[in-house]
């Protein structure tokens, strides 16, 4: 079971490149979530999903654009790369909003420098 | 302005003793808590919960203790082992929502 997979693992873009971070889940949960990790700043909240076909913003989602097309998948794009982008990505799912019941699950990270 | 505090960035505890790590929260709608550990390279693991209805929950070796009137929770690792080096984050829901809120990790190193 291999749970969030997160792809690529490492990324340098330069300014104004655009790409898309791909998190794939195989435990059939509803909820999905990308988050951001930079030192100090613990994780913050970019976009998420409570279902296939829906997005929401999150707290951190200026240069950021989402997707979830499918249910199991859930894209992160950045449409024009800034320095300011450079960060830890983490993908997150859980079966439905977090409780109890429903901890979030995360992948191993996208590490991505923007030059 | 951070909601979810943890003070302490590092935190250096000797194999076997007690490590303690704190965390303060200032919105009094955080209904749930929530600890998770992260290692080098990996995501970050869920490892231990509290909701506010209670003082304390305990699993195993982690104990997480909550303070309501002081806005402050801490997990208590008894005894500590070098595996438990590690990034911990604390986490906070709040009453009817969805979106976690995490303070920014203190990393906690077991020295054998």
């Amino acid at each position: 079971n291999a749970g969030v997979t997160q792809t690529p693992k490492f990324r340098v873009l330069k300014t104004g490149q655009s790409m898309t971070l791909l998190c794939a889940q195989d435990m059939n949960h509803e909820y999905m979530y990308w988050y951001r990790q930079d030192p100090g700043m613990g994780l913050r909240l970019i976009h998420y999903s409570v279902g296939e076909g829906t997005t929401a913003k999150g707290e951190v989602p200026d240069g950021y654009n989402v997707s979830r097309l499918k249910k199991q998948n859930f894209l992160l794009g950045l449409e024009s790369a800034a320095p300011s982008q450079t960060s830890v990505y983490f993908c997150a799912s859980s079966r439905q909003g977090v409780n109890y019941n429903s901890p979030l699950h995360f992948g191993n990270g996208t590490r991505l420098t923007v030059t | 302005d951070q909601q979810v505090k943890q003070n302490s960035p590092s935190l250096s505890v000797q194999e076997g003793r007690i490590s303690i790590l704190n965390c303060d929260y200032t919105n009094s709608m955080f209904d749930y808590f929530l600890w998770y550990k992260k290692y080098p390279a990996e995501g970050p693991t869920f490892l231990i919960s509290i909701s506010s209805i209670k003082d304390k929950n305990e699993d195993g070796r982690f104990t997480v203790f909550l303070n309501k009137s002081a806005k402050h929770l801490s997990l208590h690792i008894v005894p500590s082992q070098p595996g438990d080096s590690a990034v911990y984050f604390c986490a906070a829901l709040p009453l009817y929502g969805n979106k976690l809120v995490f303070g920014a990790g203190t990393i906690l190193r077991v020295k054998s």
